[in-house]
Parts: C-alpha cells; sequence; structure tokens
C-alpha cells in the first residue's frame, strides 16, 4: 500500500495566474500520475511523471499548461499554468496499478480548484 | 469516446437493502475491472477488483459481478449501511504493451443510504 499526502486540499485562484500542487508519497515509487476529475465527469490521466526523464502528457494536455516536476521517487507536482474557469476541477495525484501483477492504484486526497 | 460508462449519476437505497451499481465497457481487451469508493474531500480509495479471467469476485458484503459477452459488470453491497454512501466508480484497466496498464475510468455513481 502507499500513503499519498497531497497539498493544497483546496484553494480559489484568480485566472490568470497559476497553481502548484504537491504530492508526497511516503515510499518511493517509479512512476506517479496525475488526474483531473472535472464536475460531473471521469477521473482523466493529464499525466505520467518519471523520475529522472520527463513526463508524459495524454493528448489533450501540454507541458506549458500543466508542467510536472519530479525531482526524486517519492515527490512531484503538478502546475496549472495560466488559469481560465474551465480548470476549475479536482486535481488528483496517484501511484500503483499499472504493472502486470499491481492493479490497485492509491490516490492522494485531491485538490479542488475554484477559478474565478 | 467514452470507454467505461456509469449510466446512473446517483442511486438511492434504504439501509439493509441491496446496493446495485452497475458498468459498461466496450474494449474487450480490459484485463482488470476495479471499484473505487470516494467520500467527500478525499481520494478515491480501492474496494475491489476482478480479473477479466473471472465472472465474480466476493469480498464481505462486497461482490462483483463481470459479464464479458455483455461487456457489463456489476457492484453487489449487501446488506448496505450508512457509510456506503460515497461516489463508487467503474475503471477498467488495459493490458500491457501499448496499453500500458492505464485506468480508465468511468463517470461515478453517487450512492445514498437512506436510513
Amino acid at each position: 500500500s502507499a500513503v499519498i499526502s497531497q497539498k493544497p486540499s483546496r484553494d480559489i485562484c484568480q485566472r490568470g495566474t497559476s497553481l502548484t500542487i504537491q504530492c508526497q508519497v511516503d515510499s518511493q515509487v517509479t512512476m506517479m500520475f496525475w488526474y483531473r476529475q472535472q464536475p460531473g465527469q471521469s477521473l482523466t490521466l493529464i499525466a505520467t511523471a518519471n523520475q529522472g526523464s520527463e513526463a508524459t502528457y495524454e493528448s489533450g494536455f501540454v507541458i506549458d499548461k500543466f508542467p510536472i516536476s519530479r525531482p526524486n521517487l517519492t515527490f512531484s507536482t503538478l502546475t496549472v499554468s495560466n488559469m481560465s474557469p474551465e480548470d476549475s476541477s479536482i486535481y488528483l495525484c496517484s501511484v500503483g496499478g499499472r504493472g502486470k501483477g499491481d492493479t490497485e492504484a492509491f490516490f492522494g486526497q485531491g485538490t479542488r480548484l475554484t477559478v474565478v | 469516446d467514452q470507454q467505461v460508462k456509469q449510466n446512473s449519476p446517483s442511486l438511492s437505497v434504504q439501509e439493509g437493502r441491496i446496493s446495485i451499481l452497475n458498468c459498461d465497457y466496450t474494449n474487450s481487451m480490459f484485463d482488470y475491472f476495479l471499484w473505487y469508493k470516494k467520500y467527500p474531500a478525499e481520494g478515491p480509495t480501492f474496494l475491489i477488483s476482478i480479473s477479466s479471467i473471472k465472472d465474480k469476485n466476493e469480498d464481505g458484503r462486497f461482490t462483483v459481478f463481470l459479464n464479458k459477452s455483455a461487456k457489463h459488470l456489476s457492484l453487489h453491497i449487501v446488506p448496505s449501511q450508512p457509510g456506503d454512501s460515497a461516489v463508487y466508480f467503474c475503471a477498467a484497466r488495459g493490458g500491457g504493451l501499448d496499453s500500458n496498464y492505464q485506468l480508465i475510468w468511468g463517470a461515478g455513481t453517487k450512492l445514498i443510504i437512506k436510513p
């Protein structure tokens, strides 16, 4: 299992500004994942953060908008840049669930972002 | 293109009765199916899973049924308890190679257990 601490838990931000979300895991993991859940929608994978290499972004998400850092095997940050009201969502970091014998993913508590 | 669908946004069930949450999928290559539970202000937590080679998995009050021919799975909770009130997400996992075991999520069903 893994315990993930994510912060901030919520924030209200002005459009045009940026917010950095932090995710700390209690064990070393190769991959960390960042998800977005827009209101009434499913969880959508933004990117996979690998330690020592650039993050891998899913279709529809770009590094300029969602820069990711992964300085070590227990920590990652996601920045939501130049925010607009459409970025209002819950952002979640996650580990696990992506190996052949590893079917369980663990999540942080999420960051509820409101852009005004 | 929604590969995993939970068509009921919400479900209300009397305490003590059975809760049945449904999930449909389109990709026959999914190798695992998972159910997660999410309380407000918390991240989703794993509840139960089933491999694509099985048709039933049971864990206490929770049972997941998989019907591969119909591409349908369901989560049964019996008896339902007030603490079961939460949002339930169905997720399907792609196999290895190109899909890289990526999890594909449904939109969730909010379960309300009435006392």
